[in-house]
């Protein structure tokens, strides 16, 4: 059972590089979500998409963008990475908003920019 | 945006004691979720509430929505050194509205 899965799982940028986080989840689910997590800010949304077709800012979207390819697939994009930007992403899935929010968690990207 | 306060920070206890956490908020949530982290994975989820006074467990595990729906704990008890990793809680004030998570509690048990 893969559920969310992730990659890639580690990634050292150097600043002004680009990269895509990519994310898919086997699980039908309508909802796609990536977070952040800092030390000792517990996660933070950045985007998410309610479903196939719509994405939305959370609480932290600048510096990234989002594609919500199908229903499958929600990937992040660092255009220009900034050390700032050094966190564990999180990309998880919920099977709608409507249906309440019991939230699946991908395993983690840790990336580091320099 | 909104922010749950968790507490404590960390917690390093003895295999075989009891652990208590909370989380707190000024305002109200009508879900209230825990998570743990164990180290290098994403988050699980342990317990979801959704009424308020709500007491659910899940093992050695019990969780609380507080009677004002401001605040949730989490209790475990015979703690044991697979319990060692980070706990969460998160806020839901609506269906459909985003969670918001606390800070994180992180255990670590001594065997």
């Amino acid at each position: 059972n893969a559920g969310v899965t992730q990659t890639p799982k580690f990634q050292v940028l150097k600043t002004g590089q680009s990269m895509t986080l990519q994310c898919a989840q086997d699980m039908n689910h309508n909802s796609m979500y990536w977070y952040r997590q800092d030390p000792g800010m517990g996660l933070r949304l950045i985007y998410y998409s309610a479903s196939e077709g719509t994405t939305d800012k959370g609480e932290v979207p600048n510096g990234y963008n989002v594609s919500r390819l199908n229903k499958r697939e929600f990937s992040l994009r660092l255009e220009s990475a900034a050390p700032s930007q050094t966190s564990v992403y999180f990309c998880a899935s919920s099977p709608g908003q409507a249906s309440g929010n019991t939230i699946y968690f991908g395993e983690g990207s840790w990336l580091t920019v320099v | 945006g909104q922010q749950l306060n968790q507490s404590p920070q960390s917690m390093f206890i003895q295999e075989g004691e009891d652990v208590s956490m909370n989380c707190t908020s000024s305002s109200i949530f009508n879900t209230w979720l825990w998570y743990k982290q164990d180290p290098g994975e994403g988050p699980v989820l342990l317990i979801a509430l959704y009424k308020a006074g709500e007491l659910t467990s899940n093992g050695r595990l019990t969780a609380q929505f507080g009677i004002t729906r401001k605040d949730s704990f989490l209790n475990i008890s015979a703690s044991i050194p697979s319990d060692v990793g980070i706990y969460f809680c998160a806020g839901q004030r609506t269906a459909g509205n985003m969670l918001t998570f606390g800070g994180g509690t992180r255990l670590m048990v001594k065997p």
